[in-house]
Parts: C-alpha cells; sequence; structure tokens
C-alpha cells in the first residue's frame, strides 16, 4: 500500500515547455487534489476532482489544466511553462470530507 | 484569498520545552486539521477535530477546536529535535462545497538540543 505517489520528483523546464505531473493513489478514494506550495504562502489548492469524472478550480488554477484518469490518478498539465510557476507541488486525496494524504512532492524549477 | 490566520510564523526553543501555536479565522470552520511537514517530504495528518469544543490528543500532541468554530490550536509537549518541521492548521469552511481545505501559513518550528 504506497498511499499517494507522484513522478517525476525533480523537474527542470525552460520557459514555455510542456509538461506533466503524475499522481496516483491507491487507497480507492473518490476526492484528488493538486497543490503549490511556495515559501511563506502555505500550500494554495490549484485544482481538485470531487469524484471520478469531475474536475473544479481551486484558488490559483491559471496556466495549469488537469485530468482525471480514472480513480486512481490526477494528473496536472503545464501547457507553457513560466518562472512564476517555479513551486513545490503536492497531490492529495481523500475519502471524507476533511482528511486528506499527501504524496511525496513534485519539485519544480522554471528558467 | 487565504482566510485563516496562523501563529506564530515561527518558533526556535529548546529541547524539552512545551510549544503552542494556533490558527484563527473570521469564518466558521466545520473541521480542523494539523499537519506536519517534515524537510522534502508531504504533510503528514497529526490530529483531526469535529465538533467545536473537542479536546484531543496524539501522544505528546494536544490539540483543541474552538467554541466559536472560528479558530484552534497545537499544544507539543517536552520537544524533541524529531518535532522540527513546518506544522499546518487546515480546516474546511462551512460554506465551501464538495471536499475542499483551507490552509494556514504554517509555523516553522525549530528545536535545539
Amino acid at each position: 500500500n504506497a498511499g499517494v505517489t507522484q513522478t517525476p520528483k525533480f523537474q527542470v523546464l525552460k520557459t514555455g515547455q510542456s509538461m506533466t505531473l503524475q499522481c496516483a493513489q491507491d487507497m480507492n478514494h473518490n476526492s484528488m487534489y493538486w497543490y503549490r506550495q511556495d515559501p511563506g504562502m502555505g500550500l494554495r489548492l490549484i485544482y481538485y476532482s470531487a469524484s471520478e469524472g469531475t474536475t473544479d478550480k481551486g484558488e490559483v488554477p491559471n496556466g495549469y489544466n488537469v485530468s482525471r484518469l480514472n480513480k486512481r490518478e490526477f494528473s496536472l498539465r503545464l501547457e507553457s511553462a513560466a518562472p512564476s510557476q517555479t513551486s513545490v507541488y503536492f497531490c492529495a486525496s481523500s475519502e471524507s470530507l476533511d482528511t486528506q494524504y499527501f504524496g511525496p512532492g513534485t519539485r519544480l524549477t522554471v528558467l | 484569498g487565504q482566510q485563516l490566520n496562523q501563529s506564530p510564523q515561527s518558533m526556535f526553543i529548546q529541547e524539552g520545552e512545551d510549544v503552542s501555536m494556533n490558527c484563527t479565522s473570521s469564518s466558521i470552520f466545520n473541521t480542523w486539521l494539523w499537519y506536519k511537514q517534515d524537510p522534502g517530504e508531504g504533510p503528514v495528518l497529526l490530529i483531526a477535530l469535529y465538533k467545536a469544543g473537542e479536546l484531543t490528543s496524539n501522544g505528546r500532541l494536544t490539540a483543541q477546536f474552538g467554541i466559536t468554530r472560528k479558530d484552534s490550536f497545537l499544544n507539543i509537549s517536552a520537544s524533541i529535535p524529531s518535532d522540527v518541521g513546518i506544522y499546518f492548521c487546515a480546516g474546511q469552511l462551512q460554506e465551501t462545497s464538495g471536499s475542499r481545505l483551507t490552509f494556514g501559513e504554517g509555523t516553522q518550528l525549530t528545536v535545539n538540543p
């Protein structure tokens, strides 16, 4: 039982490049989330998926797209990366309306 | 924008001391959660609170859900070096649909041996 897994762990992009961050959970949770963490700003919600087949914008969705591929997987895509998207990205999942379980994070640098 | 105020932003303490941190909001929360994040890792849930006034312990950690439902505190007793990390409060706003959480900005804890 691995919980929430994320790939890659580290990534460096040039401005304008695209990439997809992958997230998978093996806890059979309905809800999944993508956050970004910047120094002094805590965790900010980018997008979430309350259940398979649905996605909704969070607090900071601009510049990102998501896909809930199936119940297990929720991917985050940067179509044209910008330096302002340099951050640590966390995926999380939850079954109930509160307790969320986080992955180990992806550290992204955009040059 | 940010609806949770977490304080203090950072703390530097000696091993063995007790620690207290809190979160406040102008909005009512249905649930309060406390997470700890170790360097290079994702946040890990420490304590979950579901009822106003609830006081819950997990080892040396104690957290309370404020009576007004607008605040919560976390206490750590007899701190040890492995308590080092960032502590986040999080809550589900009463008016938020679905299963979204709002996070505080975190308290960076340093414990000197």
